[in-house]
This record gives C-alpha cells, structure tokens and sequence, in this order.
C-alpha cells in the first residue's frame, strides 16, 4: 500500500531564501509524481509533474526532483516570495491504479 | 480552454440529508476523479471514473457514490450524511493518456453538515 509524507508539515523563512520541500514515497512502481499548490480553502494548482523516466522537472523558479529507488522527491523553491506562501503537496500516481495518493503537506509562510 | 468547474461551491446540510455534487471537466478530459480533504485526514481518494465506468474506488461507506455521464461530466452523491462528512470535495479531470497522467483540479465545494 503506497505511503506519502512530506517534511517538514510547515515551514516559515524570510523572503528571499531558498528552501527545499520532501516527500517521500513507500513504492517505487509509480506512473508519476506532481507537485501541487494550495491556497487555503482553495482547489489545488498543478505546479510541476514528473514521470516516471525523469529525474527533474523545472518552471520559473521552482524545480522538482525525482528518484524512484530512494522514494524521494524535492520541490526546490529559489528566491521564495511571500505569494510563494500556501499548502504544497505532493501526489504519487502508483502503477496499476487509477488514483494518486497524496501527502499531508508542507504548510509555507513567506514573511516579507 | 476552461478549466475545471464544480456545482455548488458551497453548501449547508442537516445530518441525514443526502446530497448531490457535480463536476465538469476540462474539455476532452475523459477521466474524473474524486477526493475528499479534511484537517484531519488530508485529501483522500474517493473514486475515479471513465468513459462512464467506475475504475477505482477508495475506503469509503457505501453512502457515497458517483456517476459519470456520456459527456464526461460527473456527479457524487452522499446520502444519510453525518456530522464526519463535512469537508472539501475536490474533482479532478485528466486525459487518462497513461503517460500523461496529470491531474487539474477544481475549487472544490465545500459541504458543512449540521
């Protein structure tokens, strides 16, 4: 049964840092993994999706990592803003199913 | 191209009422998923359909339920609803390309159970 956890569960840094959000993964027979954002009470908002063949996937100034046999993903965030500040969760898409499983999230504030 | 789109966004209900959610998804998506997210309990997968065929289906009571129609768009249903059951009910649309299996979200409609 595939396990997600994101740590840390929040995070608070001045603007202009560049921070490092973990998830990890128990099976390592996924399709993908995408990265997500939350606004509170708010849907979700696809930030970044990387298959299963990628190690990386970039946009602006977020990166993701991947690395299936380890379980583990990395949402980079360069030069981080306060509207940077939300919910990021990642979702992992296990082979053979229909469905991603999602973590629990890492909650980041931005002070300006 | 639109995105997403759920019908209510928002909704007040008295224990053992059922209700009824709708989702519509990005043109050309064929497949639509459910997901129910709590404090508590984060977001939970509830079912996904395609091609009006339901495919996965997760640890839920059989109260709830969903249906998917020729034209993609999609509905959940919960009956006898309980205090438990207040949350945000999330839909996601995909193409269902196995390769590209990337999910779009809508707002969401958010339920509160009296």
């Amino acid at each position: 049964k595939q396990e997600v956890t994101q740590i840390p569960a929040a995070l608070s840094v001045p603007e202009g840092e560049n921070l490092v959000l973990n998830c990890s993964f128990t099976d390592s027979a996924i399709y993908n993994l995408q990265w997500f954002r939350q606004d509170p009470g708010k849907g979700l908002t696809s930030l970044l999706l990387i298959q299963s063949s990628q190690r990386e996937q970039t946009s602006g100034r977020l990166n993701a990592s991947l690395d299936k046999s380890s379980g583990r993903s990395t949402l980079y965030i360069a030069a981080s803003q306060p509207g940077d500040s939300a919910t990021y969760l990642c979702a992992v898409h296990t082979s053979g199913t229909y469905k991603y499983i999602f973590g629990t999230g890492t909650r980041l504030k931005v002070l300006a | 191209k639109a995105g997403v789109t759920q019908t209510p966004r928002y909704l007040i209900k008295t224990r053992g009422q059922q209700v009824t959610l709708s989702c519509s998804p990005i043109s050309g998506h064929r497949s639509v998923s459910w997901y129910q997210q709590t404090p508590g309990q984060g977001l939970q997968f509830l079912f996904e359909y395609f091609s009006e065929t339901q495919r996965n289906k997760g640890n839920f009571p059989g109260r709830f339920s969903g249906r998917q129609f020729s034209n993609s768009r999609s509905e959940m249903n919960v009956s006898t609803l309980e205090l438990g059951d207040s949350a945000l009910y999330l839909c996601a649309s995909s193409p269902a390309a196995r390769s590209s299996y990337e999910q779009y979200f809508g707002p969401g409609t958010r339920l509160t159970v009296t």
